[in-house]
């Protein structure tokens, strides 16, 4: 167990639909990642928050957001949801924002 | 454009054999290597990393070999064990800069008993 823990675990939605997955870190993480696991795309990292601020961002749809919250928990929100989000969302965590990261259980999303 | 490519896809290895799997990076900016261990349905786990600053290291049964002047580094599991079955990414992000993981494709290992 990394300490990292996510939900929903799962999440079966339909197109168009909005949701929102949660992250909390590992006690006394400040940073926290987001990445979505694909079968076409593998591992790509979204976005990154360290202390409340957004640090870096990936490959980040514009129909994606994020945040992070005074207590270090983070949200992702993806809307218009279309068949091809249908992935497993990571959320990983680190004490700084150059050390190791600590990855969730994941969500599994679902598009129908 | 894929940022660390990792190989084989898949590697079928005998009990108490050794499993190799290869990666190569070409961002020189890169300075931390860690491996994750995936099992299905769960995280990627940390299981090793490295910086460039060494050309090997060992935990156990896990060692990574770095080749800085080639922009390789690989995962060496001595002695593999059935449990040790599971998908393995390597994966290489700049810690000076936004120290956002670039992964490998991955690699599917089966340890057959």
């Amino acid at each position: 167990d990394s300490g990292v823990t996510q939900t929903p675990k799962h999440l079966i939605t339909a197109t168009g639909q909005r949701v929102t997955l949660r992250c909390s870190p590992r006690s006394g993480d400040l940073s926290v990642y987001w990445y979505q696991q694909s079968l076409d795309q593998g591992l790509q990292f979204l976005i990154q928050y360290y202390n409340g601020e957004e640090r870096a961002k990936g490959n980040i749809l514009e129909r994606f957001s994020a945040q992070q919250f005074p207590d270090l928990h983070s949200e992702l929100n993806l809307s218009s949801l279309e068949l091809g989000d249908s992935a497993l969302y990571f959320c990983a965590s680190s004490v700084g924002d150059s050390d190791t990261q600590y990855f969730g259980p994941g969500t599994r999303l679902t598009v129908l | 454009q894929q940022q660390v490519k990792q190989s084989p896809q898949s590697l079928i290895v005998q009990k108490g054999g050794i499993s190799i799997i290869n990666c190569a990076y070409e961002n020189t900016a890169f300075d931390y290597f860690p491996w994750y261990q995936q099992f299905p349905g769960k995280g990627p786990a940390l299981l090793i990393a490295i910086r460039p600053d060494v050309s090997e290291k060992k935990e156990g049964r896990f060692t990574i070999s770095f080749n800085k002047s080639a922009k390789q580094f690989s995962l060496h599991i001595m002695d593999s064990q059935p449990g040790d079955s599971a998908t393995y990414f390597c994966a290489a992000s700049d810690q000076t800069g936004a120290n956002n993981l670039f992964f490998g494709t991955g690699t599917r290992l089966t340890v057959i008993p």
